[in-house]
């Protein structure tokens, strides 16, 4: 039963599309992040919500927006796709508190 | 800021060799610190943590120990296998403050050969 998961695995687009990232995780976590893996495997944190609250948002550009509907999900919605956005995005939870956190299998997007 | 850095790879090594990658961290307050693996194909994994100095965490036959006086948290393990081949990231997590976000160093890829 996978605790952090993400839909689609892989992602191909052209650009100039409006594409989303799906996360949900059942593990009851309070806190849901994404994350920026570039093609040189660096890690970046993105965005952090908790309990549906935007508590972190690290300078990415506004045509990515995140939306929580609810403490399990934690959407990526990304406008106008560049060739640039073409990275892995990795969501995780944690709970406040909690030193460990869940990394979903993480989604390749290939903007061409 | 908090940042942290990792010995660059890739780092090449036959079985049975012994392993060791460079961790160190720059932090404004007190965090923890963590060794993340990533395989192929695959998302991130948390490998072993610390939460205070001098800890050590364990964990498939890794370690690493937090040493405040050095700011690192260098990997280390005495006899790799080629199912250890992945890229091994160091992270740390501020206990206050930082929205409990993780900093991560650039990753270090290893790579085990017969």
């Amino acid at each position: 039963d996978t605790a952090v998961s993400q839909t689609p695995k892989y992602l191909v687009t052209q650009m100039g599309n409006d594409k989303s990232i799906k996360c949900e995780q059942n593990l009851g976590h309070d806190t849901m992040y994404w994350y920026k893996q570039d093609s040189k495997k660096f890690l970046k944190i993105m965005f952090s919500y908790n309990n549906k609250e935007l508590i972190i948002n690290e300078t990415v550009p506004n045509r990515f927006s995140p939306k929580s509907p609810d403490k399990a999900h934690l959407n990526l919605h990304i406008n106008s796709l560049e060739l640039g956005d073409s990275a892995v995005y990795f969501c995780a939870s944690s709970q406040p508190g909690s030193t460990e956190a869940f990394f979903g299998q993480g989604t390749r997007l290939t903007v061409v | 800021g908090n940042s942290v850095t990792q010995m660059e790879g890739p780092v090449t090594l036959s079985e049975e060799a012994f392993l060791t990658i460079n961790c160190t961290y720059t932090a404004t307050g007190y965090p923890s610190l963590f060794w993340y693996v990533q395989y192929p194909g695959e998302g991130l994994q948390l490998l072993l943590k610390a939460t205070k100095a001098d800890d050590k965490g364990s964990n498939k036959g890794f370690e690493a120990t937090y040493r405040k006086e050095t700011t690192s948290f260098h990997l280390e393990k005495g006899s790799v296998q080629v199912s250890d081949s992945a890229v091994y990231f160091c992270a740390l997590r501020l206990r206050t403050g930082g929205g409990n976000k993780l900093t991560f160093g650039t990753g270090t890829q290893l790579k085990v050969e017969l």
